[in-house]
């Protein structure tokens, strides 16, 4: 079955450690994103890649770094630098086309990081 | 900037009665919309799109949308909730090029 994976789906870190999630995909797409979920605020992007070994910060891109050296991969480290990291994280992918079209996006199961 | 707003953060709807969420974009004259739905813990499923054409939407388990260019609404519908619709719907518009911009979702809650 295609789809996203993300993991762990649960995840625990002490405060000042960077911590790495998971995302892979096998939907043949080429645009991946990053989203943090908090209570009450919807999601908010992180990071996106339209290609492969680019990618661009979203509203929220501090305290963050992604790579994309594969299609199939986009992980998200949350380093010690970003001052609230406890949330649920969303990844998804889309396909993409010309300039002006927005296609739906596909989401993974999310993790949830606490930092204590 | 591009903006989606879901004015109510809960509402309550009787088993077997008719839904409506409402859902307001502020960007473009015709904008690229969707509804989602996350169940608790999970992840968000696409229950339907509008990109143009019939302003009337079907989507997958029995819900609809009406995207109306005059009030810069697209709200989602279901003629009777069942207790599995249960969970947080988000309303999301494009926010540029290959971006959405979300909502901060409503969450409902069937009573028997």
């Amino acid at each position: 079955d295609g789809g996203i994976t993300q993991s762990p789906k649960y995840l625990f870190r002490k405060e000042g450690q960077n911590v790495t999630l998971s995302c892979e995909q096998n939907l043949n797409h080429d645009a991946m994103y990053w989203y943090r979920q908090d209570p009450g605020q919807g999601l908010r992007l992180i990071y996106y890649s339209q290609i492969v070994n680019d990618f661009q910060k979203g509203d929220i891109a501090e305290g963050y770094s992604v790579s994309r050296e594969k299609k199939e991969s986009f992980p998200l480290t949350v380093t010690s630098a970003q001052k609230n990291p406890t949330a649920f994280y969303l990844c998804a992918s889309s396909t993409t086309g010309t300039s002006g079209s927005v296609y739906e996006q596909y989401f993974g199961p999310g993790t949830r990081l606490t930092v204590t | 900037a591009q903006s989606v707003t879901q004015p109510d953060i809960h509402i309550t709807v009787s088993e077997g009665a008719s839904l409506e969420l409402r859902c307001n974009y502020s960007y473009g004259a015709t904008p690229y919309l969707f509804w989602y739905v996350q169940s608790p813990g999970q992840g968000l499923q696409l229950l339907l799109k509008y990109f143009s054409g019939d302003t009337l939407v079907q989507g997958i388990k029995g819900f609809e949308a009406e995207f109306k260019r005059s009030q810069s609404s697209f709200n989602l519908r279901k003629p009777s909730v069942h207790w599995s619709d249960a969970a947080e719907y988000f309303c999301a518009s494009e926010g540029g090029f290959q971006k959405l911009v979300f909502g901060t979702g409503t969450r409902l809650l069937v009573s028997p």
